[in-house]
Parts: C-alpha cells; structure tokens; sequence
C-alpha cells in the first residue's frame, strides 16, 4: 500500500462547475499538506500549504485536511479551462521528513 | 528571473553514458532537492541537501551521485546510464526545512 493514493483520473469537467480532488493517505504522522499544479511539460508549481486540520481558502482554491480520517481534498470553484492539469496532493511529517506526493489526478476543464 | 533553473532542459544520450544535470536556485533558500518523475507521473525524492550538507538520500544507485558546491547549486550526475534512467528530473528548493518547496522546469532525459 503506497503511503499517498491519489485517483489518477482523468476527470472531466464542464467549465463553471466545482472541482473535487482528493486524496487519502496512512502516514498518521503527516501534519503538513500541500498541493501542487502541475501543466504538461512544466515543473510543479504550489497551489496550497497547510498545516494540521482545518481549511485554507485562496481565491477560486480551497483546501481541506481531516487528519482523524487521513484525507485532504482541494475544491476548485468557477473552474477554468486554465485549471486544466494534473493536480498533486503531498504530504510530510516536517523536519527533515521526506515530501511524499501522490500519482497526481489529470484534470481537464472543457469550454 | 527563473527562482529555480535547470540546464540542460532536454538531455538525450546513450546506454552507458555519464551525464551530469546542474540545478541553480536565486531564492536564497538552505535546502534543496532532486526529484524523478516517471511515465506515470509519479514524483519521488532522490536526495536532499541542507546547507550544503546531505540530509535525504532515498534509495537509488550509487550511479547517481549529487554534488552541492554550495547553497544556491545542487548538480546530479548519474554514470552508467541506464533504460530505466528515462525519466523528468525536477530540482526544487525550500527554505530551510520548512516543506513549501519550489521546483524548476524539470529535465527530460532519455535514454537510447
């Protein structure tokens, strides 16, 4: 059992609609969580950083940590065609603990 | 501008070849990384390096050796290249040992 699973997709979506990416993982000792876009050809790029449990809202992003159920989702609001890429949840202990990502969901927004 | 580069982008060479990818960051940040993605998108952590000092080295051949010359730089070079060393090699840095990390442009290396 891989320490991070991520659907890999792809999914689908019409513009407009709310985007639900999520993500499960085992490591009970995770407590900081990010994810990542990632367009093709190019190198990840951050979208959000958490700490713990809890939301954090930016803009049209919002990301949510349920460390008792060990899952965090991003919800994508008013989606745009340029949301269309792979999405990459990660997470670490801290420290000089690894940064272990999930296999990245492909999302495509269609006009 | 570019917080993070790496050079060359695209990198096609030889089985048995030795190659070397060279990684900058203008961020001022202490820690950086080397990552391999594969076909399937899968990113994993090769080494780590704080302040010039190497604190992650995952499981991976010692044909893969990095080198930080100091804190802005972090090179890898890999001997003996292999098939299964196909792959997209991502620098990224962090500031310190805080997680948020920056990653460059990747660098698509193929092996015939």
């Amino acid at each position: 059992q891989k320490e991070v699973e991520q659907d890999p997709g792809p999914l689908s979506v019409p513009e407009g609609a709310i985007v639900s990416l999520n993500c499960t993982y085992s490591n009970s000792a995770f407590q900081y969580f990010m994810w990542y876009r990632q367009y093709s050809r190019k190198g990840p790029e951050l979208l959000m950083y958490t700490y713990s449990s809890g939301n954090k809202e930016d803009g049209r992003f919002t990301a949510q940590v349920d460390k008792s159920s060990k899952y965090i989702s991003l919800f994508i609001r008013d989606s745009q065609p340029s949301d269309s890429a792979t999405y990459l949840c990660a997470m670490s202990a801290g420290g000089a603990q690894k940064l272990v990502f999930g296999q990245g969901t492909r999302l495509t927004i269609n006009p | 501008d570019t917080a993070v580069s790496q050079t060359p982008k695209y990198l096609v060479t030889q089985m048995g070849n030795d190659k070397s990818i060279k990684c900058e960051q203008n961020l001022g940040h202490d820690t950086m990384y080397w990552y391999k993605q594969d076909s399937k998108k899968f990113l994993k952590i090769m080494f780590s390096y704080n302040n010039k000092e190497l604190i992650i080295n995952e499981t991976v051949p010692n044909r893969f050796s990095p080198k930080s010359p100091d804190k802005a730089h972090l090179n890898l070079h890999i001997n003996s290249l292999e098939l299964g060393d196909s792959a997209v090699y991502f620098c990224a840095s962090s500031p310190g040992l805080v997680n948020e990390q920056f990653f460059g442009p990747g660098t698509r290396l193929t092996v015939l």
